[in-house]
């Protein structure tokens, strides 16, 4: 299957700082990323879609100047927490969209800890 | 609004034997459903998918069942091996909006028994 990978996989920083999460799609190229937040013990939340070459849809709730996404070629999106707290503390996790065989799918990055202090 | 619900958060099965994993949905709009299993700090792996048009969809061990009248969904694993213990979520698409976005269910977590 295709190839999703995602840098850092954890991070630690302090509160008021900035972190970059970046998305790739190693073997294929994606038009379509989403990014998703998962907290303990719950479901995957979607907080946005990002397509190439175009500005990211944020789900409602989710702050899009807190959270930057920016999809600059057809194998990377980075996703930028500004500013971060503690309550952003979270599991966050790419996807691409592709299609195996002829089925529609979205692969999965192994997702980003973040630990904010 | 949940609108993709797995009832059971977990579902405990003896190796060898069958194991059924089950998800509801609300929304009529969806017409794509999609079966992931998660494993702790990673994200999710794709297993199989079921398009509106079908009610069965096969591939290996895994099957899904679609009753779109009941909106309900299923996946069967036959025969269970204790490697498939993992978490199971269930997603769903309306695949003519929004680039195919995905709601998930809140998952199940399945353990094989040797």
């Amino acid at each position: 299957g295709a190839v999703v990978s995602q840098h850092p996989s954890w991070v630690i920083c302090k509160s008021g700082t900035s972190v970059k999460i970046e998305c790739r799609s190693l073997d294929f190229q994606a038009t379509t990323m989403f990014w998703y937040r998962q907290f303990p013990k719950q479901s995957l939340m979607l907080m946005a879609t990002s397509n190439e070459g175009s500005k990211a849809t944020y789900e409602q709730g989710v702050e899009k100047d807190k959270f930057l996404i920016n999809h600059a070629s057809l194998t990377l999106s980075t996703l930028t927490v500004t500013s971060a707290h503690p309550e952003d503390s979270s599991f966050y996790i790419c996807s691409a969209r592709a299609y195996q065989g002829n089925q529609e799918t979205q692969y999965f990055g192994p997702g980003t800890r973040l630990l904010v202090l | 609004d949940q609108q993709v619900k797995q009832n059971s958060p977990s579902l405990s099965v003896q190796e060898g034997r069958i194991s059924i994993l089950n998800c509801d949905y609300t929304n009529s709009m969806f017409d794509y459903f999609l079966w992931y299993k998660k494993y702790p700090a990673e994200g999710p792996t794709f297993l199989i998918s079921i398009s509106s048009i079908k009610d069965k969809n096969e591939d290996g061990r895994f099957t899904v069942f679609l009753n779109k009248s009941a909106k309900h969904l299923s996946l069967h694993i036959v025969p269970s091996q204790p490697g498939d213990s993992a978490v199971y979520f269930c997603a769903a698409s309306a695949r003519g909006t929004s680039y195919g976005k995905l709601t998930f269910g809140q998952g199940t977590i399945l353990t094989v028994h040797p």
